[in-house]
């Protein structure tokens, strides 16, 4: 079956400082990946997706390319704010077929960003 | 507009009783899903409502759990004789219709602790 792997934390970064949250995924077929964050206090939000191998997502800052040949979907941003502290999400659908909103989550990773 | 919003927030209830979570999803949002957050897991889906769709309960882990929708609007997750294993928090979602480019908009959860 569909599965995520997600680097385990919690990560404690100084602010301005660069960050990668890794995340490997098992799925059958060509999968839809997602990064969704959740910000203290409030619900999931999709932060990046990609839908197509080299594809790369970016949103506010953040950064991951989707690699088919590693099944990888890194979560990259090179200067990390303290507004970016949160629980951070990898996820995949796969394509096609009645999937839709079937998202397979990874078990987040916590993201502290100091001043 | 407002988002998903779920009740109540919390929920503290004792083992062998029954439980109702409800979930308001945004207006206009055909699609609607349940997913379960376990400590220091990722989400898990439960079940999907598409429209006047069947819904998909392929996720629901026993037949104690339960759930309703009446044509597009709140939804009702039903978990009857409570075990200590269902503490955990229960998350709604809404998307505009299902698809891959369709985002989900989460609501803030429900936590269950089964004592």
């Amino acid at each position: 079956g569909n599965s995520v792997t997600q680097m385990e934390g919690p990560v404690t970064l100084s602010e301005e400082a660069f960050l990668t949250i890794n995340c490997t995924y098992t799925a059958t077929g060509y999968p839809s990946l997602f990064w969704y964050v959740q910000y203290p206090g409030e619900g999931l939000q999709l932060l990046l997706k990609a839908t197509k191998a080299d594809d790369k997502g970016s949103n506010k800052g953040f950064e991951a390319t989707y690699r088919k040949e590693t099944t990888s979907f890194h979560l990259e941003k090179g200067s990390v704010q303290v507004s970016d502290s949160a629980v951070y999400f990898c996820a995949l659908i796969r394509a096609g077929g009645t999937s839709y909103g079937k998202l397979t989550f990874g078990q987040g990773t916590i993201l502290t960003v100091h001043p | 507009g407002a988002g998903v919003s779920q009740s109540p927030s919390n929920k503290v209830t004792e083992k062998g009783k029954d439980v109702e979570l409800r979930c308001d999803p945004i207006s206009g949002h055909t699609a609607l899903y349940w997913y379960r957050q376990r400590l220091g897991q990722g989400l898990e889906f439960l079940i999907y409502f598409q429209g006047n769709s069947a819904p998909d309960k392929s996720g629901l882990p026993s037949d104690r759990f339960s759930a309703e929708r009446t044509g597009e609007s709140v939804s009702t997750l039903t978990i009857q004789r409570t075990q200590q294993e269902d503490s955990a928090v229960y998350l709604c979602a809404s998307s505009l219709v299902a698809a891959d480019f369709s985002p989900l908009h989460f609501g803030n959860g429900t936590r269950l602790t089964v004592t």
